[in-house]
């Protein structure tokens, strides 16, 4: 059963730091990693897609790197910002099943002005 | 235009009560879900469909009924509501499947069940 598991539960960083969020996975036989940003009382906003033969994606200030063997994935921020707090999720899904996404418990970033 | 779309976003009910949410996507994506986050903020896959089969139910109880009238529409119906139904549902659609593309969520409808 596979298990997704984010470090850490929650992060406060000053205005214009740079930071990383984790993401390990139990079963290491993915066909992809997603990472979603949500708001409070909103729903999720995919950042960004890796698939399993690729090893990062960027898409502006945002990189995911993924490390499928050691089940593992980082979610780098650069000169964060206030707009960026929020929850970040990352989510897997399995390799037999293209219909369900295993999600982590979120990192809640509060980004401090 | 909201890509994904869900009401009501708010519902308040009691124990014993049926209800319903509604879910639309206009994005022309074959897959849709409904997903249920609860007070902990965990996430996790409920029901998919696929071009209005359905492909996966997650253990989930007989009184959650998930009906598609088409792949543009997956509502989510609810018999004898109980206390431990209160979470917020998302609503969410893919292309196909989860392997190639992105899930798009809906903004979530908070069911509070008193």
């Amino acid at each position: 059963k596979q298990e997704v598991t984010q470090i850490p539960a929650a992060l406060s960083v000053p205005e214009g730091e740079n930071l990383v969020l984790n993401c390990s996975f139990t079963d290491s036989a993915i066909y992809n990693l997603q990472w979603f940003r949500q708001d409070p009382g909103k729903g999720l906003t995919s950042l960004l897609l890796i698939q399993s033969s690729q090893r990062e994606q960027t898409s502006g200030r945002l990189n995911a790197s993924l490390d499928k063997s050691s089940g593992r994935s980082t979610l780098y921020i650069a000169a964060s910002q206030p707009g960026d707090s929020a929850t970040y999720l990352c989510a897997v899904n399995v390799e037999g099943s293209n219909y369900k996404l295993t999600f982590g418990k979120g990192t809640l970033l509060t980004v401090n002005p | 235009d909201t890509a994904v779309s869900q009401t009501p976003k708010y519902l308040v009910t009691q124990m014993g009560n049926d209800k319903s949410i509604k879910c639309e996507q206009n994005l022309g994506h074959d897959t849709m879900y409904w997903y249920k986050q609860d007070s902990k903020k965990f996430l996790k896959i409920m029901f998919s469909y696929n071009n209005k089969e359905l492909i996966i139910n997650e253990t989930v109880p007989n009184r959650f009924s998930p009906k598609s009238p088409d792949k543009a529409h997956l509502n989510l119906h609810i018999n004898s509501l109980e206390l431990g139904d209160s979470a917020v549902y998302f609503c969410a659609s893919s292309i196909l499947g989860v392997n190639t593309g992105e899930l798009f969520f809906g903004e979530g409808s908070r069911l509070t069940v008193l």
